[in-house]
């Protein structure tokens, strides 16, 4: 079963440019964290955000959390082609399993 | 290393053969997951450990599918009598505790024909 789902399905912009993919989840969280795939394999840690923050940053990197609307946001700023991946949200319900989305296909054109 | 090293990379196994799939977690983490991705979707959990125990083993598919974790550090995913539809990419994961960040390994890919 799903918890998270990942809008867009599929995102392509160009270099320099925003990205911003959103995350809809059913349940309460304690919290929701964001990964990047690149071709399918192994999944990069991005960022975890609590139930209890509202905004997180990471370099270029700002996630938000609205639990009363039950969603969160990604957003890349100055997209690069390396940023070319799959994300995923994956909630976290107080206990460790972790349910993932579908996930967005990101691609920067150069 | 300091990441989560799994083996095979790759693995191609015939159907009915049995294979196994090693998970090596980041040093010091006690809590180890197996989750398991197709082509096109998100990783779907298999089985959470705890130290050497499987806290949780409701998301392997059938009796086909077994987890070890005897030392509560590497652990070793078998799959007996694979089937066509075992083939996916395998995703370890490992992290301090269940409340903290998630680090995943590279995944094997299982290509069962």
């Amino acid at each position: 079963s799903q918890q998270g789902e990942e809008d867009p399905q599929a995102l392509s912009i160009q270099e320099g440019e925003n990205a911003t993919m959103n995350c809809s989840y059913k349940t309460s969280i304690n919290n929701l964290q964001w990964y990047r795939q690149n071709s399918g394999r192994g999944l990069v840690h991005l960022i975890l955000i609590r139930s209890n923050e509202r905004e997180k940053h990471s370099g270029r990197l700002r996630v938000t959390l609205d639990t009363s609307k039950k969603s969160s946001s990604l957003l890349i700023t100055a997209s690069r082609a390396a940023d070319t991946a799959s994300y995923f949200c994956a909630t976290g319900s107080g206990t460790y399993k972790y349910i993932f989305g579908t996930g967005t296909r990101l691609k920067v054109l150069a | 290393g300091a990441g989560v090293s799994q083996t095979p990379s790759n693995k191609v196994t015939e159907k009915g053969k049995y294979v196994e799939l090693r998970c090596d977690p980041i040093s010091g983490h006690t809590a180890l997951y197996w989750y398991r991705q197709s082509l096109g979707q998100g990783p779907e959990f298999l089985i959470y450990f705890q130290g050497t125990g499987a806290a949780d083993d409701s998301g392997l598919p059938n009796d086909r599918f077994f987890a070890v974790r005897p030392e509560g550090s590497v652990s070793t995913l078998k799959i007996q009598r694979t089937e066509r539809g075992d083939s996916a990419v395998y995703l370890c994961a490992s992290s301090l505790n269940q409340y903290t960040e998630a680090f995943f390994g590279q995944g094997t890919r299982l290509t069962v024909v």
